[in-house]
Formats: structure tokens, C-alpha cells, sequence
């Protein structure tokens, strides 16, 4: 499977600041997805990049508080703009191979 | 709206027992289903897929799926410390893409040397 890079691993952040995590994989894939797991919680579906569009944002998800990033078919960043503590989750890179999901190392930020 | 549903647990067996952890789904529609395992601190690991209904059996691991009564089950046998971890079974859409990957919410299990 695609080897997942992504970073920061962890970050520990101001309310009101943003971060942007980056995500590299070994390949080329079209469609590279972005989750999110709160914490003690399963995992969401934030957006769907897909290289030269406009990334696909699900039910509760915006582009302004999510940005999205997809310069090529190998890397994508995610931002967390104007975070509060309630956006401290894990946020998850992955990418599909035969159907299934495979995931980056995950970042884990806190936000005071 | 889809929906997985898992026994959040915590689930406790002994060292060389079989550890048994079932997923419902709500989509009849759904065609492929999975198990990730995901250890404390780190992301989901993908460890077992099944398309069919059936047994699938790859080494400890037994994937059952059972698309009529809209169950899917993973059966670890001899368990280890190790395999303590939280198992989160993912089912997918009609469509078959990723994008309509649904998760639950995971069973926590525990192996007591």
C-alpha cells in the first residue's frame, strides 16, 4: 500500500490561530481524503481533495474554517482556521486502494 | 442516514482466547466491509476486507459477513497482549468508493495475559 506522510505529528495551539497539516504520499492518487477523530470518537469524513478542483466538503464542513489544498496528485495540505478547543481532534490523511482506506500517521492537535 | 453500529465494549479475554467483535449496518445496499485496528495514540490499520458472504481467514484473523441479517463480525484466535487495541469496522456504499466509507464508533479490546 501508498506510504502516508504527515505532519506536524502533533501540535499544541492557540485559540483563534490556525495550522495547516501537511500530507505526502509515495504515489499518485486521485482523490486523497481528510478526517477527523474527536477524541474517544470514530472517524469523519472532513473533505475529499482532488488534484486541479475545488476540494468536496461533507454535511457540517466548510471551506472557510477547512481549507483545502491539492497543488498535485502526491500531496495535499489541510488548515484549521481560527481554531477553538473544541477543534482538538485528530486529523487523518488517507488514501483508497481497492476500496479501502489507508492512513497517514494522523496529527493530534490540541488547541487551548 | 447510514449507520454502523458496534458494542463500544471494553471487551476483555484471556491470552489464547478467541475474541469475537460484531458490527450491524443499516444499508442494505453496501458491498464492501472492513476492519481497521487502531492502537492507542496511532491511526486505523487496515487489517481485514470482505465482499462477500462467507468466512475470509487471513492468519489469527476471521472476517464473517452475513449481508441477509446486515452483520459482519471479526473472530481473532489465540489472542494476544498485542492485539489489545480499539477495532473499528467500516462498511462501505453501493458505489463501492471510499468516499462513502461509513465508520463505527470501534470496540475496545483488551487480551489479559
Amino acid at each position: 500500500s501508498a506510504v502516508i506522510s504527515q505532519k506536524p505529528s502533533r501540535d499544541i495551539c492557540q485559540r483563534g490561530t490556525s495550522l495547516t497539516i501537511q500530507c505526502q504520499v509515495d504515489s499518485q492518487v486521485t482523490m486523497m481524503f481528510w478526517y477527523r477523530q474527536q477524541p474517544g470518537q470514530s472517524l469523519t469524513l472532513i473533505a475529499t481533495a482532488n488534484q486541479g478542483s475545488e476540494a468536496t466538503y461533507e454535511s457540517g464542513f466548510v471551506i472557510d474554517k477547512f481549507p483545502i489544498s491539492r497543488p498535485n496528485l502526491t500531496f495535499s495540505t489541510l488548515t484549521v482556521s481560527n481554531m477553538s478547543p473544541e477543534d482538538s481532534s485528530i486529523y487523518l490523511c488517507s488514501v483508497e486502494e481497492w476500496g479501502a482506506l489507508f492512513f497517514g500517521s494522523g496529527t493530534q492537535l490540541s488547541v487551548l | 442516514q447510514k449507520e454502523v453500529e458496534q458494542n463500544s465494549g471494553p471487551l476483555s479475554v484471556p491470552e489464547g482466547a478467541i475474541a469475537s467483535l460484531n458490527c450491524t449496518y443499516s444499508d442494505r445496499g453496501s458491498q464492501s466491509f472492513f476492519w481497521y485496528r487502531q492502537y492507542s495514540g496511532k491511526s486505523p490499520e487496515l487489517i481485514m476486507s470482505i465482499y462477500s458472504n462467507g468466512d475470509k481467514e487471513d492468519g489469527r484473523f476471521t472476517a464473517q459477513l452475513n449481508k441477509a441479517s446486515q452483520y459482519v463480525s471479526l473472530l481473532i484466535r489465540d489472542s494476544q497482549p498485542s492485539d489489545s487495541a480499539t477495532y473499528l469496522c467500516a462498511v462501505g456504499g453501493s458505489s463501492g468508493s471510499a468516499r462513502q466509507l461509513t465508520f463505527g464508533s470501534g470496540t475496545q479490546l483488551t487480551v489479559l495475559p
